[in-house]
């Protein structure tokens, strides 16, 4: 267990809405990711950063943006939530060569 | 670019059958391997990982070997048992990757009867 929480666990909206999902990690890592789950697709790369303020985009990021103001929280946000954007949303932190992931929240944009 | 393939599920067992999930990767480099495994309703968990070739990682009775000259790194148990139905993904990171990025086959899910 790497101190990973994530909020909501479960978020259902409309499209058009505003999301934003929060991931929070205890142990000052500063590696952290936002992934995807579709069934098909395994896991894809949202973004990540490094650390405040530092990040970038990964292989599905439109649509998205992210925010780190401090080292603890990485939150993802939907500025205009769509249905394709429907799907189980993880967050990882990385300790050594390895990825630690939270519980993940499933959002459903109706 | 870099990929996992992973087979396609799911697989159905009955308990203490053997199983076999293959994985291959194409990647630049030596990557890092991994197998994560996702139990119903919750997150992934590191199973096992291999950092260089020939290499054999295990871990609860699974077990899987980097293969460089084949570019697998498929995950087997000897016996398995109801508790070992889940999602099992097998994933790269590249070693020249400083930002420690995965990239994730698709998951093969595994069923275990009784």
């Amino acid at each position: 267990d790497a101190g990973i929480t994530q909020s909501p666990r479960h978020k259902v909206t409309e499209t058009g809405t505003p999301v934003t999902l929060r991931c929070h990690q205890t142990e000052n890592h500063r590696y952290m990711y936002w992934y995807r789950q579709d069934p098909g697709h395994g896991l894809r790369l949202i973004h990540y950063s490094y650390g405040v303020k530092d990040t970038d985009k990964g292989e599905v990021s439109d649509g998205y943006s992210v925010s780190r103001s401090k080292t603890e929280d990485f939150l993802l946000t939907l500025e205009s939530a769509t249905s394709s954007q429907t799907s189980v949303y993880f967050c990882a932190i990385s300790e050594g060569d390895t990825q630690y992931f939270g519980p993940g929240t499933r959002l459903t944009v109706l | 670019g870099d990929s996992v393939t992973q087979m396609e599920g799911p697989v159905t067992l009955s308990e203490e059958a053997f199983l076999t999930i293959n994985c291959t990767y194409t990647a630049t480099g030596y990557p890092s391997l991994f197998w994560y495994v996702q139990y119903p309703g919750e997150g992934l968990q590191l199973l096992l990982k291999a950092t260089k070739a020939d290499d054999k990682g295990s871990n609860k009775g699974f077990e899987a070997t980097y293969r460089k000259e084949t570019t697998s790194f498929h995950l087997e148990k000897g016996s398995v048992q109801v508790s070992d139905s889940a999602v099992y993904f097998c994933a790269l990171r590249l070693t020249t990757d400083s930002w420690g990025k995965l990239q994730f086959g698709a998951g093969t899910q595994v069923v275990v009867t009784p």
